[in-house]
């Protein structure tokens, strides 16, 4: 079964500064979704950046990137001019593209804080 | 894109009794996920609904327990039964391959 590790439980950043969450995750498949999610107090999820694993290229959404390196099953997340907004639990989640099935297993998360 | 209305947004419940948790999309779709987030932890999947058919339960749900419905391409239900302390979680539906949730659903059970 795909699992997903977030080794981070928690991180902190000032304001306008650069931050790294990381995330690995186990897959016998060569095909697949890897995703970042945001989830703020208010508990919605909210999508930041998403990668297909059959593209080279790193995802990148404004000021959110990622690094991404499919040998060694590694899929970080790169916050850059942090803002007082970016403070929520980040969740890496993944998802097969074979047999149909949309599910995403999920990371236990990364609590990150921003300080003013 | 798809904006999902989730209600009720939170709830508390007495023991034994039942809520049911309604997501209406504003675009149709053809599976919904419904996923349960317990207190300070991840998402789990609970169940794919798909319209027309019987939903999919994942590993340790069962229907008794998450009766789901999908009557339409734009709306689904879940069902939590005879509530105990501990089904006290978050509750979120999701459609189109995880781009969109909806808001979460705090359910607390006394």
């Amino acid at each position: 079964a795909q699992t997903v590790t977030q080794s981070q439980p928690e991180m902190s950043v000032q304001e306008a500064e650069t931050v790294t969450l990381s995330c690995t995750y186990d897959t016998s498949e060569s095909d697949y979704y890897l995703f970042w999610y945001k989830q703020p107090p208010s508990r919605q999820m909210i999508l930041v950046i998403r990668q297909e694993a059959y593209k080279q290229q790193n995802a990148t959404e404004n000021r959110f990137s990622v690094n991404f390196q499919k040998a060694a099953k590694s899929f970080s997340l790169k916050i850059s001019d942090s803002q007082l907004g970016d403070a929520a639990m980040y969740f890496c989640a993944y998802r097969d593209t074979q047999g149909g099935s949309e599910k995403l297993v999920f990371g236990k998360g990364t609590k990150l804080t921003v300080n003013p | 894109s798809a904006v999902i209305s989730q209600k009720p947004s939170r709830d508390i419940c007495q023991r034994g009794t039942s809520l049911t948790i309604q997501c209406q999309v504003d675009s149709q779709v053809t599976m919904m996920f419904w996923y349960r987030q317990q207190p300070g932890q991840s998402l789990t999947l609970i169940a794919t609904a798909n319209q027309g058919s019987e939903a999919t339960y994942e590993s340790g749900f069962v229907i008794d327990k998450f009766p789901i419905s999908r009557p339409n391409l734009t709306f689904s239900t879940l069902t939590v039964s005879n509530m105990s302390p501990e089904d006290s979680s978050i509750y979120l539906c999701s459609v189109r391959e995880g781009a969109f949730f909806g808001q979460g659903t705090r359910l607390t059970v006394v």
